[in-house]
Formats: structure tokens, C-alpha cells, sequence
């Protein structure tokens, strides 16, 4: 089965605390995104990836960083200077070219600090 | 800020009627896709829109764009009780790597 998957699906974390969410997808695309959702908003990019090693901050990359060592995974740590983390954080795949840019979503992971 | 913008917020509907959600760009686009969203989960695509095309159909789904106006619309038609979600355009530049913007999204909901 092809697909995107993100882990874990809930997460707690304590205040001070990095924690990592992973995404792995095997659509061997070539681009992957972040994204932040907060309740009843839209979404906004974190960071995103067009190739393996090379990553780009998006709008809201600020207490957030990624890695890009492998094409299949592109994890997401959230530091300690984020200071409002709580919130649904999703994960996509696209084949990264203009022509067809549809992306893939996992099913996100929902952070809440407590 | 977002590259977006789904008009109306919130949309209420009976089962039957169409429904019609409509999204505004701010920048020059490569393409245009709507998204749907269910509560908690992750987006599904539903049909991409490119800059050269005007009107496209995907089952009872119809999008049109209009460059010209920055502009797009969804139309679902004969709608479902199912179709109640979150619906969500997003637009794609080529900014030295192709960038996908997403708006608020519209909030459907359709009464059985």
C-alpha cells in the first residue's frame, strides 16, 4: 500500500520540552511539506522540502525545524521556543513537479502541551 | 499570510441543494486545487485546475477559474448529508521550488 504516515497520532508534551513528529511516505515523491492547523483555521506551512538534503522555511517556521536526510522521511521538531505548539500539525507528499502537484496528506498528529 | 481565501466561512444547506464555495488568490498561480477535509483527519485532493484551463468536471464536482479575476469556484451538485466537511483551496506557485498555499477553507454543512 502507498501511502504517507505520520506518527504518532497524539502527542503530549511538557513545556520546555523538543519533541519530533515523524512522516514517512513510499509515493517516492520527491517534495514534502509541513503544515500547522489551530482549530476551525486553515493551514499553514511550516517548512517544505522539494529534495532530498534542501529544505525551505514556509510562513510560520519560527521554533520549528526540520531535516531532510532521507527521501521517504521528513521529521519535524518542535522546540521549546515555540511558544503556542498546541495544535494539529500535518504532514504531505507531492511529486514536486509544476505540472502535477497534488499532495498527499497523512492523517496528522495532534500536540497538546500540558 | 495565506495565498487564499475561501468565501463564505460556513455554509448550511439541505440534502439536494448545490453548494457553492468560492476562493480568491492574491499572486500569479501555476494551478489551483480544492481539498476536502473531515474532522480531525487529513486532506483528500479532489481536482486540480490549471492556469490555462477554465471550467473543469470531476463527477459532481465543478471548478471553474477565472485567472483574469483571481479567482475560483467549487460547485457541488445534488449534495449529501456525506458531504459535509471542511473544503479548502490552495493555490501553487513556482517560487525556485513549487510551493502549495492553502486558504481557511470553507465549513459545509449539508442537513439530511
Amino acid at each position: 500500500d502507498g501511502g504517507i504516515t505520520q506518527s504518532p497520532k497524539y502527542l503530549f508534551r511538557k513545556e520546555g520540552q523538543n519533541v519530533t513528529l515523524s512522516c514517512e511516505q513510499n509515493l517516492n515523491h520527491d517534495a514534502m511539506y509541513w503544515y500547522r492547523q489551530d482549530p476551525g483555521q486553515g493551514l499553514r506551512l511550516i517548512y517544505y522540502s522539494q529534495i532530498v538534503n534542501d529544505f525551505q522555511k514556509g510562513d510560520i517556521a519560527e521554533g520549528y525545524s526540520v531535516s531532510r536526510e532521507k527521501k521517504e522521511s521528513f521529521p519535524l521538531t518542535v522546540t521549546s521556543a515555540q511558544k503556542n505548539p498546541t495544535a494539529f500539525y500535518l504532514c504531505a507528499s507531492s511529486i514536486g513537479t509544476g505540472l502535477n502537484t497534488e499532495a498527499f496528506f497523512g492523517q496528522g498528529t495532534r500536540l497538546t502541551v500540558v | 499570510s495565506q495565498q487564499g481565501e475561501e468565501d463564505p466561512q460556513a455554509l448550511s444547506i439541505q440534502e439536494g441543494e448545490n453548494a457553492t464555495m468560492n476562493c480568491s488568490y492574491k499572486t500569479s498561480i501555476n494551478n489551483l486545487q480544492w481539498y476536502r477535509q473531515n474532522s480531525g483527519r487529513g486532506l483528500v485532493h479532489l481536482i486540480l485546475i490549471r492556469s490555462n484551463e477554465r471550467e473543469k468536471h470531476s463527477g459532481r464536482l465543478r471548478v471553474t477559474l477565472d485567472t483574469s479575476k483571481k479567482s475560483s469556484s467549487l460547485l457541488i451538485t445534488a449534495s449529501r448529508a456525506a458531504d459535509t466537511a471542511s473544503y479548502f483551496c490552495a493555490t501553487v506557485r513556482n517560487t525556485g521550488g513549487f510551493k502549495t498555499i492553502f486558504g481557511a477553507g470553507t465549513r459545509l454543512f449539508v442537513k439530511a
